[in-house]
């Protein structure tokens, strides 16, 4: 009965590549976030997503991309992974554009 | 956009104790506030909010003071716990904004 749940949970992977970040909530909410958190553990807004309107950090390179299947969905996809990639991810969602958040527990992303 | 930060990176207490950590924020029009709470390995969890139109607020065992004048916040929390022990971030968004800027997290260590 996790609220937001992201996948995997680790994810190792070589420059160059292609991976995604699948991401879940089973709350209802209609509005979902990704984050990066780096070693200093600053969090830094990637994308907001509803059903209406998608808001891009103009600081995220254009190698990630979210994908929403649906309402209760937001995956991460990113092209070429770079070094400078390697952090944590967090998926959020809340209800509404509330400013009252839950986060999954999220993946940490290693390039080599 | 918002600007917020916390004084110090790194509150060291003792069990029993109350914590007070501390957060400035630069944009005079922000009208809502909010603190999260991140444990090792997990994702940031809501703890309380704040409105621009109220000084202070209670939780349990936790209490957020604004101080609109010299654009301050402040968590309080009671009887330090070691079940306390987490990065605590302010986050504030631009007016007008649905997406919170964090600050760069306050490490609360309780030592018992």
């Amino acid at each position: 009965d996790t609220a937001v749940s992201q996948t995997p949970k680790y994810l190792v992977t070589q420059m160059g590549n292609d991976k995604s970040i699948k991401c879940e909530q089973n709350l209802g909410h209609d509005t979902m976030y990704w984050y990066k958190q780096d070693s200093k553990k600053f969090l830094k807004i990637m994308f907001s997503y509803n059903n209406k309107e998608l808001i891009i950090n103009e600081t995220v390179p254009n190698r990630f991309s979210p994908k929403s299947p649906d309402k209760a969905h937001l995956n991460l996809h990113i092209n070429s992974l770079e070094l400078g990639d390697s952090a944590v991810y967090f998926c959020a969602s809340s209800r509404d554009r509330s400013l009252e958040q839950y986060f999954g527990p999220g993946t940490r992303l290693t390039v080599t | 956009g918002e600007s917020v930060g916390l004084h110090l990176p790194t509150l060291s207490v003792q069990e029993g104790d109350n914590s007070i950590i501390n957060c400035a924020y630069s944009n005079s029009a922000s009208d809502y506030f909010i603190w999260y709470k991140q444990e090792s390995g997990k994702g940031p969890q809501f703890i309380i909010d704040i409105r621009s139109n109220m000084d202070k607020r209670q939780g349990q065992r936790v209490t957020v003071l604004l101080n609109k004048t010299v654009k301050h916040l402040s968590l309080q929390i009671a009887a330090t716990q070691p079940g306390d022990s987490a990065v605590y971030f302010c986050a504030a968004p631009a007016r007008g904004s649905y997406i919170p800027t964090f600050g760069r997290g306050t490490s609360l260590i309780v030592h018992p």
